[in-house]
């Protein structure tokens, strides 16, 4: 199975910060990553497709880049209803894999 | 607008069955491939089972094979996940969701426990 090991697991960040959240695979994934952005009790919410698509309707302060087999996502200009669990999937192979995921807090 | 809607969980015994159902509408379900992911209380996301748009192929993680079996009846734009042998481990929130994940229901929350 592929692994994605997802870092940081948690960190805290203030408005208007620029902060970056990394996934590794274990193998070569293409760029068959999306991420994703769950706030408590609510279901998860496509950000980013194919490594560095912007999802539909998602802000543009949003971005995901790819650098080898560490796959970003980076938020430009941190926004208060950007606090939230962010997850990264591979989708290439069955059994697909989710990284364990980022809590971001607002400091 | 695409809505996925679940129904069908709740409280079940370990060893016994759960069939939850997953209610597609504002899309041509039949076009897409369907997948099933879930969350354990307090935890990350899990994929559970994808089926093809046609039904024709299924894909398991190797800690639900031969319990669970995800299916779909096109003209009721319906997606499935029986359960059966529940262990407490299956505990979670099931999302469905359409195979890119660009589409997801609010989930159902399946407890297993004596």
């Amino acid at each position: 199975d592929i692994q994605m090991t997802q870092s940081p697991s948690s960190m805290s960040a203030s408005l208007g910060d620029r902060v970056t959240i990394t996934c590794r695979a274990s193998q070569d994934i293409g760029n068959y990553l999306s991420w994703f952005q769950q706030k408590p009790g609510k279901s998860p919410r496509r950000m980013i497709y194919g490594a560095t698509n912007l999802a539909a309707g998602v802000p543009s302060r949003f971005s995901g880049s790819r650098s080898g087999s560490d796959y970003s996502l980076t938020i430009s200009s941190l926004e208060s209803e950007d606090m939230a669990i962010y997850y990264c999937l591979q989708s290439i192979q069955y059994p697909n894999t989710f990284g364990a995921g980022t809590k971001l807090e607002l400091k | 607008e695409v809505q996925l809607v679940e129904s069908g969980g709740g409280l079940v015994q370990p060893g016994r069955s759960m069939k939850l159902s997953c209610a597609a509408s504002g899309f041509t379900f039949n076009n897409y491939d369907m997948a099933w992911v879930c969350q354990a209380p307090k935890k990350g996301l899990e994929w559970v089972a994808t089926i093809s748009y046609d039904g024709s192929s299924t894909y398991y993680r190797d800690s639900v094979k031969g319990r669970f079996t995800i299916s779909r009846d096109n003209a009721k734009s319906t997606l499935y996940l029986q359960m059966d042998s529940l262990r407490s481990e299956d505990t979670a929130t099931y999302y469905c969701a359409r195979r890119r994940m660009d589409a997801w229901g609010q989930g159902a929350s399946v407890t297993v426990s004596s």
